[in-house]
């Protein structure tokens, strides 16, 4: 297993373009985060999947961000209409189900122009 | 709510200098904690953990002791390197009450070790 792969690394798109990043998580691991990152600061919660079901969505999560983890395997996060301050970098983490330990991907850095 | 708070960077030594980051926590409940490193273009990595009062977490040379009485789990290096130099995180976990276990992260320090 290689761990958790983001795709692609990085993406820069014109203001009002949709964006959709995946996230491969390790095999076995049934859950499934996603966290945004702004320059300067730590990383914040945004979603998490257990299995398919995604159970739990942040307020930062507007109505423009969508998430997906379809047979809960592979998940996807879509931006629609990106504005500026959605550039961020977005990372992907897994874990197993009945711990904590949290595998995290190497993002994807998004540049919205 | 949760929230960490740990030094302001950036922070720079010379090599084989200490290094200490100091990092203090509120939380709702019982929390584990940790430190992430993330080098320069890359994700987050786990360095080091402590799950319960007084635990002492260890890796690289890296170490950070879970004090309850003090909220706090600074991180401690007797000798650093240049290949130390990342953006360090201090993190806390608790269960979110809706099936999910929401790591909660500072800001984060930058270190840049010198020749």
């Amino acid at each position: 297993d290689t761990g958790v792969s983001q795709d692609p690394r990085h993406k820069i798109t014109k203001r009002g373009q949709n964006v959709t990043f995946r996230c491969d998580p390790i095999s076995e691991h049934n859950r499934l985060y996603w966290y945004r990152q702004t320059l300067g600061q730590g990383p914040e919660f945004l979603t998490y999947f257990q299995n398919e079901a995604q159970l739990e969505k942040s307020r930062l999560l507007s109505d423009r961000f969508s998430a997906e983890r379809p047979k809960g395997s592979f998940s996807t996060l879509e931006i629609q209409r990106t504005e500026q301050g959605d550039s961020a970098m977005y990372l992907c983490a897994s874990s197993e189900a009945m711990g904590y330990g949290y595998t995290f991907g190497s993002g994807t850095r998004l540049t919205v122009v | 709510g949760n929230s960490v708070t740990q030094m302001e960077g950036p922070v720079t030594l010379s090599e084989e200098a200490f290094l200490t980051i100091n990092c203090t926590y509120t939380a709702t409940g019982y929390p584990s904690l940790f430190w992430y490193v993330q080098y320069p273009g890359e994700g987050l990595q786990l360095l080091l953990k402590a799950t319960k009062a007084d635990d002492k977490g260890s890796n690289k040379g890296f170490e950070a002791t879970y004090r309850k009485e003090t909220t706090s789990f600074h991180l401690e290096k007797g000798s650093v390197q240049v290949s130390d130099s990342a953006v360090y995180f201090c993190a806390l976990i608790l269960y979110s009450g809706a099936g999910s276990y929401q790591l909660t992260f500072g800001k984060g320090t930058k270190l840049s070790v010198i020749p």
